[in-house]
């Protein structure tokens, strides 16, 4: 059973750098094809897109928010780390991480995790 | 402004037929196979359509893809209640070298 687990602070003070966590089980990054997304949804908007990385530590980044993303992996440790540096109140949202799978899809979701941006 | 473009809202009545669109270009949903998920309330989307027209195991076959040139459809039959929900259309557009959604469609079963 593939599960994904998104972690990190519920509270964020403005111009600081968010770390998130996704904690993975049920298949491995080192394997072949296998990707991991980030995808962010604000209050009552959108799900929006910001960042993937592969297997192969292929990395991908949303064009509007590239200066402010990293992504990278721990393959020992099943885990997917995202950081965005000079948060600001327009990023509270729920932040989600997703398997990728390589023909186009993201077939497993984690529940999310709330951040709030506010001093 | 999303890539792909998605109505708003539609509805329909319990037991009747609704279709969402989601409109692209050749460096996304024509080159590329798209995605549909489903999104209720306070929880997060879950797949509901992959590449372009195949159904994950455990969603019912009431839910239906198709594509064609640079323009995709959702379609769902037998409508209920329960299918109120938020619909999203997803791909990866080359050009961009990035993930792309649909602004959502949110389904209302009147």
């Amino acid at each position: 059973q593939v599960t994904l687990k998104e972690s990190g602070p519920a509270l964020v003070n403005p111009t600081q750098t968010l770390t998130l966590t996704c904690t993975f089980s049920g298949f491995s990054l080192s394997t072949s094809s296998m990707r991991v997304s980030w995808i962010r949804q604000p209050p009552g908007k959108a799900l929006e897109w910001l960042a993937r990385i592969d297997w192969d530590d292929d990395k991908f980044y949303s064009t509007s928010l590239k200066t402010r993303l990293t992504i990278s992996k721990d393959t020992s440790k099943n885990q997917v780390v995202l950081t965005m540096t000079n948060m600001d109140p327009v990023d509270t949202g729920t932040y989600y991480c997703a398997r990728l799978i390589a023909t186009g899809y993201m077939d497993v979701w984690g529940k999310g995790t709330t951040v709030t941006v506010s001093s | 402004q999303s890539v792909l473009t998605q109505p708003p809202s539609v509805s329909a009545a319990p037991g009747q037929k609704v279709t969402i669109s989601c409109s692209g270009s050749s460096s996304n949903i024509g080159n590329n196979y798209i995605s549909w998920y489903q999104q209720f309330p306070g929880t997060a989307p879950k797949l509901l359509i992959y590449d372009n027209n195949k159904r994950p195991s455990g969603i019912p076959d009431r839910f239906s893809g198709s594509k064609s040139g640079t323009s995709a459809t959702l379609g769902i039959t037998g409508l209920q209640t329960g299918d109120e929900a938020d619909y999203y259309c997803g791909t990866w557009d080359s050009s961009l070298s990035a993930w792309v959604f649909g602004g959502g469609t949110k389904l209302t079963v009147l």
